[in-house]
């Protein structure tokens, strides 16, 4: 099993310049999540899909859109870059089975440099 | 509203050294605690967790006790390797609105 995987691994973008970020998980989930992450900050929810074909958005959505596009791939579109979309973002899945909190599995990563 | 504070870093210790990480939470009702960690140029992966008030969680070492009475859990290991360097994140997770919130992140860097 590859677990969650994410494309591509690295990018950078002109300001005003879109992009969509690839998520896949071959675990069988049913949640999924994306979030950046930014030095100090800990990381911090852009969406989350709660199942297949819900979507939610987290703690910092603007700028940004998400498809849940079956149970396997979640993906995370940026209609017009900004510089402050410049981070790190984390694709994560979980089963979702439980109301106590299950283990959130994550990608490896895709950095974003919006100049 | 729910959140997690974590001590600041960078810590830097010895090899073999005692590691105390402090985590400390504000949340309505009972939420589950974690601890994941982030090796270098790699993804959070869950170290441990508690689900319910004196639960310990144990994993390579590292233990976290959650106790309600102090809203804490800190994270600790008797004698720390290189090979433990890296950033580990406390984070708990609530019922309502089914999501984890992620403490800032404490780095670790162990010397030989």
């Amino acid at each position: 099993n590859a677990g969650v995987t994410q494309t591509p691994k690295f990018q950078v973008l002109k300001t005003g310049q879109s992009m969509t970020l690839q998520c896949a998980q071959d675990m069988n989930h049913n949640s999924m999540y994306w979030y950046r992450q930014d030095p100090g900050m800990g990381l911090r929810l852009i969406y989350y899909s709660a199942s297949e074909g819900t979507t939610d958005k987290g703690e910092v959505p603007n700028g940004y859109n998400v498809s849940r596009l079956n149970k396997r791939e979640f993906s995370l579109r940026l209609e017009s870059a900004a510089p402050s979309q410049t981070s790190v973002y984390f694709c994560a899945s979980t089963a979702g089975t439980s109301g106590r909190g299950e283990t959130q599995y994550f990608g490896p990563g895709t950095r974003l440099l919006v100049l | 509203g729910n959140s997690v504070t974590q001590m600041e870093g960078p810590v830097t210790l010895s090899e073999e050294a005692f590691l105390t990480i402090n985590c400390t939470y504000t949340a309505t009702g009972y939420p589950s605690l974690f601890w994941y960690v982030q090796y270098p140029g790699e993804g959070l992966q869950l170290l441990l967790k508690a689900t319910k008030a004196d639960d310990k969680g144990s994993n390579k070492g590292f233990e976290a006790t959650y106790r309600k009475e102090t809203t804490s859990f800190h994270l600790e290991k008797g004698s720390v390797q290189v090979s433990d360097s890296a950033v580990y994140f406390c984070a708990l997770f609530y019922n309502q609105g089914g999501k984890l919130i992620f403490g800032q992140g404490t780095e670790l860097s162990v010397k030989p």
